[in-house]
């Protein structure tokens, strides 16, 4: 059974940092490109980053772009997604999605998320 | 940047009725939409890829058809547990604002 989890979600100052983190299980997560997504409270979903099988490739949307990096470890079968210079309008539950390459475009397996929340 | 333009906002309809949503996209998409499900306090899930197949385990009152830039979802009889939110997602990323299904 595919499995994602989450973690390291909560509350931070504007300005300030965070690492997510996703656990990988029940699939060769070596062979697929992985992705964040995210949805602010209230709001539609959101595609934040993607990255490689082998970490070769990584994209960003443009609002996050020089602020947030994604990166994986294929040992460890973890994604993970560093945050920083946070600002308000990153408040979302920041999802892990298997998927996102322009094949695989759909993603077709997601965590349950975990909230981070920006406010002073 | 294509943007996906869903429709109706909100579709609200009794159990057994037919639901038809729309996604429009701005440039062509080819085949390569998929459609999500996601319910309060839950992850999406998806439900159809490349406008017509339906994910695994996904009941086949689900079903999606178009190509192009028209795109239709269609719940053939409704379900109390269909009521949800349901977005659009196009193979560059960006996603629809949803349409939510009110079931009566």
């Amino acid at each position: 059974e595919v499995q994602l989890v989450e973690s390291g979600g909560g509350l931070v100052q504007p300005g300030g940092s965070l690492r997510l983190s996703c656990a990988a299980s029940g699939f060769t997560f070596s062979s697929y490109w992985m992705s964040w997504v995210r949805q602010a409270p209230g709001k539609g979903l959101e595609w934040v980053a993607n990255i490689k099988q082998d970490g070769s490739e990584k994209y960003y949307v443009y609002s996050v772009k020089g602020r947030f990096t994604i990166s994986r470890d294929t040992v460890k079968n973890s994604l993970y997604l560093q945050m920083n210079s946070l600002r308000v309008e990153d408040t979302a539950v920041y999802y892990c999605a298997r998927g996102g390459d322009w094949n695989h475009y759909y993603f077709d397996y997601w965590g349950q998320g975990t909230l981070v929340t920006v406010s002073s | 940047e294509i943007v996906l333009t869903q429709s109706p906002v909100t579709l609200s309809l009794s159990p057994g009725e037919r639901a038809t949503l729309s996604c429009r996209a701005s440039q062509s998409v080819s085949i390569y939409l998929a459609w999500y499900q996601q319910k309060p306090g839950q992850a999406p899930r998806l439900l159809i890829y490349d406008a017509s197949n339906r994910a695994t385990g996904i009941p086949a009152r689900f079903s999606g058809s178009g190509s192009g830039t028209d795109f239709t979802l269609t719940i053939s009889s409704l379900e109390p547990e269909d009521s949800a939110v349901y977005y659009c997602l196009q193979r560059s990323g960006t996603f629809g604002q949803g349409t939510k299904v009110e079931i009566k």
